[in-house]
């Protein structure tokens, strides 16, 4: 059984550093063709992918925060890491993370974390 | 970056109605198109991939069509659990991109 779980701060301060961390089970990122990616969805708002991670360390990053976003995996810890820098209240928003394989949608979800940007 | 437009952004339904709901692609996506179901405080929950597959465990009351830019998802028969909103999501050009969603809500 997949499961995802989202971990981190729930309130940030503008211009800090925001690091999210997903935890998952079920399946391994060192199996060829798995990815685990972010998604946003600010309040009331559609869904923005961030960032997927590839099991062969394959990384893509949204054009537009490209800038601000660092994703990394840790397979000894089933852990994915996603940093933003510099976060704006227009970063508030819950964030997902999903697994999927190549060649194939989003499957899985984790439960999702809200995280607000408020001074 | 591809624009997915979903129409209508609201869709008043009583039970037992038919659903159809648009999703518009700027440019071609093949069948690379996705449809999530989002009730509020959860998660996305996957309905139909490469544009007319139904996911593992989904009624048979959903179905998807279309290819290239034009995607449909139809609701056969609503029951009360499918008022939710409802993505599109292209995996053809990375970003992967959303629709902004289509409500359905009980009329």
């Amino acid at each position: 059984q997949i499961t995802l779980k989202e971990s981190g701060p729930t309130l940030v301060k503008p211009t800090q550093t925001l690091t999210l961390t997903c935890t998952f089970s079920g399946f391994s990122l060192t199996t060829s063709g798995v990815g685990v990616g972010w998604i946003r969805q600010p309040p009331g708002k559609a869904l923005e992918w961030l960032a997927l991670i590839y099991w062969n360390d394959d990384k893509r990053y949204s054009p537009s925060l490209k800038s601000r976003l660092t994703i990394t995996k840790d397979t000894s810890k089933n852990q994915v890491v996603l940093t933003m820098t510099n976060v704006d209240p227009v970063d508030t928003a819950t964030y997902y993370c999903a697994h999927r394989r190549r060649q194939a949608p989003v499957d899985y979800w984790g439960q999702g974390t809200l995280v607000t940007v408020s001074s | 970056e591809i624009v997915l437009t979903q129409s209508p952004a609201t869709l008043s339904l009583s039970p037992g109605e038919r659903a159809t709901l648009s999703c518009r692609a700027s440019q071609s996506v093949s069948s690379y198109l996705a449809w999530y179901q989002q009730k509020p405080g959860q998660a996305p929950r996957l309905l139909i991939y490469d544009a007319s597959n139904r996911a593992t465990g989904i009624p048979g009351r959903f179905s998807g069509s279309g290819s290239g830019t034009d995607f449909t998802l139809t609701i056969s028969s609503q029951e009360p659990e499918d008022f939710a909103v409802y993505y599109c999501q292209q995996r053809s050009n990375w970003p992967y991109t959303f629709g902004q969603g289509t409500k359905l809500e009980i009329k």
